[in-house]
């Protein structure tokens, strides 16, 4: 089973700033299955990228998914307050199979 | 709109079981899979498996086969997972989660529509 693994595990920004979370595979992923989700407290997760790079619906172009293989990236180019959650990678290629997350957390 | 809802909140003892439905409305059930992910406090995301609401067939993750169960009853769009021989382990937030698109364009998906989760405790 394909592992993920995100970096860093906390990443400390301050509004405005631009945030770069990391997702690696231990094996290569299908055809880019790869997804990106946002998690707040108390709610389910939000869709925010699917085949590594293409927006879900209603997902403000600030975010962005790129890399193939075993490494992909989710970058936001300018923090907004809101954008302060826990994300997490998703494979879907092999199975289904989500990093362990990275939580973004107000500097 | 499209949207699922889950039922409510549960406490279970160890050895019981337990059975969550998941109503779908807002589009065609049979055309899109339904996956449940579970979510133990404070940790991380965990797949448990997906049903086909056109004819019912599953696929479950390898860690819960044999102790769960996916069905569905399409006179009510719902979905269900039940979770056998309950442990403190299992206490979670469970979710189902809707595939982006229709079932025959893509077999793997991402999960664009979520529940609200349904949290079950088990404790003696």
């Amino acid at each position: 089973e394909i592992v993920l693994t995100q970096s860093p595990g906390t990443l400390s920004l301050s509004p405005g700033e631009r945030a770069t979370l990391s997702c690696r595979a231990s094996q290569s992923v299908s055809s880019s299955y790869l997804a990106w989700y946002q998690q707040k407290p108390g709610q389910p997760p939000r869709l925010l990228i699917y085949g590594a790079s293409s927006r879900a619906t209603g997902i403000p172009d600030r975010f962005s998914g790129s890399g193939s293989g075993t490494d992909f990236t989710l970058t936001i180019s300018r923090l907004e307050p809101e954008d302060f959650a826990v994300y997490y990678c998703q494979q879907y290629g092999s199975s289904y199979v989500f990093g362990q997350g990275t939580e973004l957390e107000i500097k | 709109q499209v949207q699922l809802v889950q039922s409510g909140a549960e406490v279970k003892k160890p050895g019981a079981s337990v059975k969550v439905s998941c109503k779908a409305s807002g589009y065609t059930f049979s055309d899109f899979y339904i996956y449940w992910v579970r979510q133990a406090p404070g940790q991380g995301l965990e797949w448990m498996g997906k049903i086909n609401p056109n004819g019912g067939s599953t696929n479950y993750a390898q860690k819960f086969q044999g102790r769960v169960t996916m069905s569905r009853d399409t006179s009510t769009s719902t979905v269900y997972v039940e979770v056998s021989s309950l442990r403190s382990e299992d206490t979670a937030v469970y979710y189902c989660a809707r595939g982006r698109t229709e079932r025959w364009l893509q077999s793997h998906d991402a999960f664009d529509i979520w529940g609200q989760g349904t949290m079950v405790t088990v404790s003696s």
